[in-house]
């Protein structure tokens, strides 16, 4: 079965400094992999997805992500945060659209 | 265009009620997922409804049930409350084949 890990569960950032959120997964085949954004008390907003192709995946927001077969990994990353990034990110694996999310890591950007 | 709605945004019940929750898809959307996300986790896959059948479940009881019309709306019922159920209940759609889903602002279901 496919897993996901996100290592860190909480990460404080200074405003303009750059981020990168880590992201682990385990999965059979191909994945298709997704990084989510979800504000306190809201739903999920789509940031990114890989699904083929170009290793480095431009999103919305200024995010951008970095496949790499040989580490399992998908990390996020910005090169200047902003104090509205702060929320919780998810990554994802899906298998025939059904997804599997992981345990999420929390941004906090201090002034 | 409007995204994917869920109703309704807060539910309180208390243990051994029933409850339903709805979904309204994306325009051009007839794939529906439901999440289960308790507080502190990531969602958790429920089941799928596409075509009205459901046609993948995760790890949860027959308490869990759903449906799907055709208009591709869908509700998720949930029999004999615990404790436990207390989350957040998260709709996505998709369109078709494509791995890509969509997220509701979820329902918040509070069981006492």
């Amino acid at each position: 079965a496919q897993s996901v890990t996100q290592p860190d569960i909480h990460i404080t950032v200074s405003e303009g400094a750059s981020l990168e959120l880590r992201c682990n997964y385990s999965y059979g085949a191909t994945p298709y992999l997704f990084w989510y954004v979800q504000s306190p008390g809201q739903g999920l907003q789509l940031l990114l997805k890989y699904f083929s192709g170009d290793t480095l995946v431009q999103g919305i927001k200024g995010f951008e992500a970095e496949f790499k077969r040989s580490q399992s990994s998908f990390n996020l990353r910005k090169p200047s945060v902003h104090w509205s990034d702060a929320a919780e990110y998810f990554c994802a694996v899906a298998r025939r659209r059904a997804l599997t999310f992981g345990s999420g890591t929390r941004l906090q950007v201090q002034p | 265009d409007a995204g994917v709605t869920q109703s309704p945004t807060h539910l309180i019940k208390t243990r051994g009620q029933q409850v339903t929750l709805r979904c309204s898809p994306k325009s051009g959307h007839d794939t529906v997922s439901w999440y289960q996300q308790a507080l502190g986790q990531g969602p958790q896959f429920i089941f799928q409804y596409y075509e009205e059948e459901e046609r993948q479940r995760g790890n949860f009881p027959d308490r869990f049930s759903g449906h799907q019309f055709p208009n591709y709306s869908s509700e998720l019922n949930v029999n004999a409350l615990l404790l436990g159920d207390s989350a957040l209940y998260l709709c996505a759609t998709g369109q078709g084949e494509q791995e890509t889903q969509y997220f509701g602002p979820g329902t918040r279901l509070l069981v006492l």
